[in-house]
C-alpha cells in the first residue's frame, strides 16, 4: 500500500544551521507530495507541496523537490530559526483517493 | 474566512462517560476528516466523509466510537463509553474536491483526557 517514511527524530540544531529532513514514499500511481508543520498546541498547517516530478515547493525559506527517480521529497532550509521549532510531517495523496497518507512526523528543536 | 472550528478545545472526563467532539468545516469544503494523535501511534485517520456521507471508517478503533455529519457545516465524533486509552488530541480537517493535490486544512484540535 501507499506509505511515507520520514527521518526519525528528534532533531536538534542551533540557530542558523542548515536543515534537511528526509522523506521517501511508496505509492501506486502518481502522488502529490506535501509537507505539513505542527507548532506546539496547534493543528497541522500546510507548509509546501509539489504535484509532479521535478516540481519544487517552497514557503517560509523551506524547500522540497519532488524526485520521482528516488521517490523522495526531502525538506530543506538553509538557515533555521528558533521559531522553526515544530513537528514536520511528510504526506502524499494519490490521484483518485481524496485522503492523505502521513509519515510519522519529525520533531525539530532549534536552540538559540 | 474562518478556518476549521473545533469544540471544545480541552475536555476532561471520567472513564465510562460519553464524550462528544464537534467540528465545523470550512464553508464550501465537501470532505471532512477525523484524526487522532497520540505519542505512541502518531497521527491516525479515523473516518472521513464526502458530501456528509461516510466514505471510509476503517480507522475507527472500535464500536465505542461513532461519527456523524448531519449537514455540510457540522460533524460530531462521539465516544461512549470513554476509556483512559482514548486520551489523545482529536483533529478535524476539511478539503475541497480536486483532481490533483488534495491538501487538507486542520482545526486546532480537541485535547481529550479520560481519567
Amino acid at each position: 500500500g501507499d506509505s511515507v517514511t520520514q527521518m526519525e527524530g528528534p532533531v536538534t540544531l542551533s540557530e542558523e544551521a542548515c536543515l534537511t529532513i528526509n522523506c521517501t514514499y511508496t505509492a501506486t500511481g502518481y502522488p502529490s507530495l506535501f509537507w505539513y508543520v505542527q507548532y506546539p498546541g496547534e493543528g497541522l498547517q500546510l507548509l509546501l507541496k509539489a504535484t509532479k516530478a521535478d516540481d519544487k515547493g517552497s514557503n517560509k525559506g523551506f524547500e522540497a523537490t519532488y524526485r520521482k527517480e528516488t521517490t523522495s521529497f526531502h525538506l530543506e532550509k538553509g538557515s533555521v530559526q528558533v521559531s522553526d521549532s515544530a513537528v514536520y510531517f511528510c504526506a502524499l495523496s494519490v490521484r483518485g483517493a481524496q485522503k492523505l497518507v502521513f509519515g510519522q512526523g519529525t520533531r525539530l528543536t532549534i536552540n538559540p | 474566512d474562518a478556518g476549521v472550528i473545533q469544540s471544545p478545545r480541552h475536555e476532561v472526563t471520567e472513564m465510562g462517560q460519553e464524550v462528544t467532539l464537534r467540528c465545523k468545516p470550512i464553508s464550501g469544503h465537501d470532505y471532512l476528516f477525523w484524526y487522532r494523535q497520540t505519542m505512541m501511534r502518531g497521527l491516525e485517520l479515523l473516518i472521513y466523509f464526502n458530501n456528509n456521507v461516510p466514505i471510509d471508517d476503517s480507522g475507527m478503533p472500535e464500536d465505542r466510537f461513532s461519527a456523524k455529519m448531519p449537514n455540510a457545516s457540522f460533524s460530531t465524533l462521539k465516544i461512549q463509553p470513554s476509556e483512559p486509552r482514548d486520551s489523545a488530541v482529536y483533529f478535524c480537517a476539511s478539503s475541497r474536491f480536486r483532481t490533483v493535490s488534495y491538501e487538507q486544512y486542520f482545526g486546532p484540535g480537541t485535547r481529550l483526557t479520560v481519567t
